[in-house]
């Protein structure tokens, strides 16, 4: 059975700390990683992906990817209390089944003010 | 279209009656795919359809549960005899293969 763990939480950050959320995969042949953020009540929205070993920057947002070790994570620098959401881990294997696409039951964040 | 549009919105019906959920993808997107969310729990696949391949439907949890997929475009979902436990989010996201899914806004049903 293919799998994506996250630690449920819920995570609690003090505004302006480092949020960091970590994931990791059964599937080897996994080859390109998403983090979708969900706020409650919403449908999840891309925050970020990564495709090769190391990191990937975008605003406050860190992806960090270790094929060897089959771990993803997001760093959130900074945390805002608008970043309070759960943020999901996917995988993605081209050759895989359901749909190719496997996803993390989800880690809660809380950033308090 | 923008984005991924799902219809309806809210969908509140009672035990045993069927009930069609619609998903219009972003254009020229050929992955489809569709998702159960019940509240408070992470994303349960149901079916994904890929161009003119045969769909993989392993998430499917019965045979009351249909999906087709007409023309590569819009997509529809059809559970028959409903029942209570069949009440969560039904989210359809679409994408171009290999790349991020794109999601709507989901269809909220309740089994009454």
């Amino acid at each position: 059975q293919k799998e994506v763990e996250q630690n449920s939480g819920p995570l609690s950050v003090p505004e302006g700390a480092i949020a960091s959320l970590n994931c990791t995969y059964s599937d080897r042949g996994s080859q390109s990683f998403f983090w979708y953020r969900q706020y409650s009540g919403k449908s999840p929205e891309l925050i970020m992906f990564i495709y090769s070993n190391g990191d990937k920057e975008d605003g406050r947002f860190t992806a960090q990817l270790n094929k060897a070790s089959q771990y993803v994570s997001l760093l959130i620098r900074d945390s805002q209390p608008s970043d309070s959401a759960t943020y999901l881990c996917a995988a993605l294997n081209y050759g895989g089944s359901q749909g190719n696409l496997i996803f993390g039951k989800g880690t809660k964040l809380s950033v308090k003010p | 279209g923008a984005g991924v549009s799902q219809s309806p919105s809210n969908k509140v019906t009672e035990k045993g009656k069927d009930v069609e959920l619609r998903c219009d993808p972003i254009s020229g997107h050929t992955a489809l795919y569709w998702y159960r969310q019940s509240l408070g729990q992470g994303l349960e696949f149901l079916i994904y359809f890929q161009g003119n391949s045969a769909p993989d439907k392993s998430g499917l949890p019965s045979d009351r549960f249909s999906a087709e997929r007409t023309g590569g475009s819009v997509s529809t979902l059809t559970i028959q005899r409903t029942q209570q436990e069949d009440s969560a989010v039904y989210l359809c996201a679409s994408s171009l293969v290999g790349s991020p899914l794109h999601f709507g806004n989901g269809t909220r049903l309740t089994v009454t």
